[in-house]
């Protein structure tokens, strides 16, 4: 399974913009990139997920490098519901499963 | 409800006692699957059902664990002869398609 790399951790005020990266040098050109969040005594929740496009929705947008190499989960403006643990993962078409890394631990600040 | 459901939230189990865990996954869902979470990890991969049928159990640590979905509803997770190493968060999270998952609250084991 292609493997990714982020930061441990990140910090925001509210109300900024959030770019949250992630490295992933060794994805095929098969792998979609899925991006979820864990809040405190939560399950991962759904955030995005994208293949060469850029791609936005109502919870955030996801900017993918030009040789998928990296990619960037955009939160336009933070807020304090938006502290919890974010996920990059890549994903397969052919298989289903997702393989969570350790993930970056975002504060938000008020 | 809406969501994936997973009971009990909690269990405390004695050293070498079997547990079971239920999960609800959201109707419909053909795809359904079982991870493992120890504290400050990311979750891990146990298992995965297509209806009724496992398609991928790679993930499970050993045949103390067991997974079945009969009706390709409803999941079971058992564990046998709990040891301490099996404390750990146990998510459930359900598809529709190859795309997004919902995930359940988990239910977090204790063994004592």
């Amino acid at each position: 399974d292609a493997k990714t790399t982020q930061p441990n951790s990140m910090e925001s005020n509210e109300e900024e913009p959030v770019h949250l990266p992630c490295n992933h040098s060794t994805i095929s050109g098969t792998d979609y990139i899925h991006w979820y969040r864990q809040l405190p005594s939560q399950g991962p929740e759904y955030v995005i997920h994208g293949l060469t496009s850029n791609v936005n929705n109502r919870m955030a947008s996801l900017a993918i490098a030009e040789d998928r190499k990296s990619s960037t989960l955009i939160l336009h403006r933070a807020t304090l519901r938006d502290a919890a643990v974010y996920y990059c993962i890549l994903r397969d078409h052919n298989t289903d499963k997702l393989i969570f890394g350790t993930g970056t631990r975002l504060q938000v600040f008020p | 409800g809406a969501g994936v459901s997973q009971s009990p939230r909690y269990k405390v189990a004695k050293r070498g006692q079997d547990v079971a865990l239920r999960c609800d996954p959201i109707s419909g869902h053909v795809s359904l699957f079982w991870y493992q979470q120890a504290l400050g990890q990311g979750p891990e991969f146990l298992t995965y059902f297509q209806n009724e049928a496992q398609l991928d159990k790679s993930g499970l640590p050993s045949d103390r664990f067991f997974a079945e979905r009969p009706e390709g509803s409803v999941s079971t997770l058992k564990i046998q002869r709990t040891q301490q190493e099996d404390s750990a968060v146990y998510l459930c999270a359900s598809s529709p398609d190859i795309y997004g998952y919902t995930f359940g609250s988990g239910t977090r084991l204790t063994v004592v």
